[in-house]
């Protein structure tokens, strides 16, 4: 059965710090992957993914993620935390061999990055 | 702004009565999502269209919900005899293609439909 864990309910960064979300995944086939962030009461906004080829992706806001097939892990990755990233993120996958091409979603991180 | 809208943000009920969702994706795209996420939890699959064609169904959909997209365009998604177990948020998301193999493509969100249910 396909399914996304975030091992981690909520991670704490200082400031300028380096900050890491962790995701790992299981599927059958191959995966594709996915970051969200969500900000309160607000949608989903699209961050980064992985198809395939380079496994460091680059994404939106200065975030990148790294894909590692031997560890089944996609873990968020930002150099310098800002305090405006602060937010709820979520990791996905979709298995190439699923033709109605669902997402299968981690049960989201918060992180919370102080000043 | 993702290009997909939903109406109406907030809605709020009483046990038992029906309400009816809009999501409007992005127009060119023929693929049409329906989530359900409730707090701190990531979204759940609930239904997926492709043109006017319900493809499939979640198990989580009970007889009580039913969505449409009639002419595959806009969608609704309706709930009857509404229960306080449906007080979540109900998201709509619509690919935008990048022009590779099916699959790969990006889904883009809503801002959600926030169900209340006294």
């Amino acid at each position: 059965a396909q399914s996304v864990a975030q091992p981690e309910d909520q991670v704490n960064v200082a400031e300028g710090n380096p900050l890491t979300v962790k995701c790992t995944y299981s599927v059958s086939g191959n995966p594709y992957l996915f970051w969200y962030v969500q900000y309160p009461n607000r949608g989903l906004q699209f961050l980064l993914k992985y198809i395939t080829g380079d496994n460091l992706v680059k994404g939106s806001y200065g975030f990148e993620a790294e894909f590692n097939k031997s560890q089944t892990s996609f873990h968020l990755k930002k150099p310098s935390a800002l305090v405006s990233d602060s937010a709820l993120y979520f990791c996905a996958v979709r298995d190439m061999r699923d033709s109605n091409y669902q997402l299968i979603w981690g049960a989201g991180t918060k992180l919370i990055i102080k000043p | 702004d993702t290009g997909v809208s939903q109406d109406p943000r907030h809605k709020i009920t009483k046990r038992g009565q029906n309400v009816t969702f809009r999501c409007d994706p992005i127009s060119e795209h023929n693929r049409l999502y329906w989530y359900r996420q409730t707090l701190g939890q990531g979204p759940e699959f609930l239904t997926y269209f492709q043109n006017e064609a319900q493809l499939e169904k979640s198990r989580l959909l009970s007889d009580r919900f039913s969505a449409e997209r009639p002419k595959g365009s806009f969608s609704t998604l309706e709930i009857q005899r509404t229960e306080q177990g449906d007080s979540a948020m109900y998201l709509c998301a619509s690919p935008r293609g990048s022009g590779g193999t099916l699959g790969t493509d990006t889904q883009y969100f809503g801002p959600g439909t926030r169900l209340t249910v006294l």
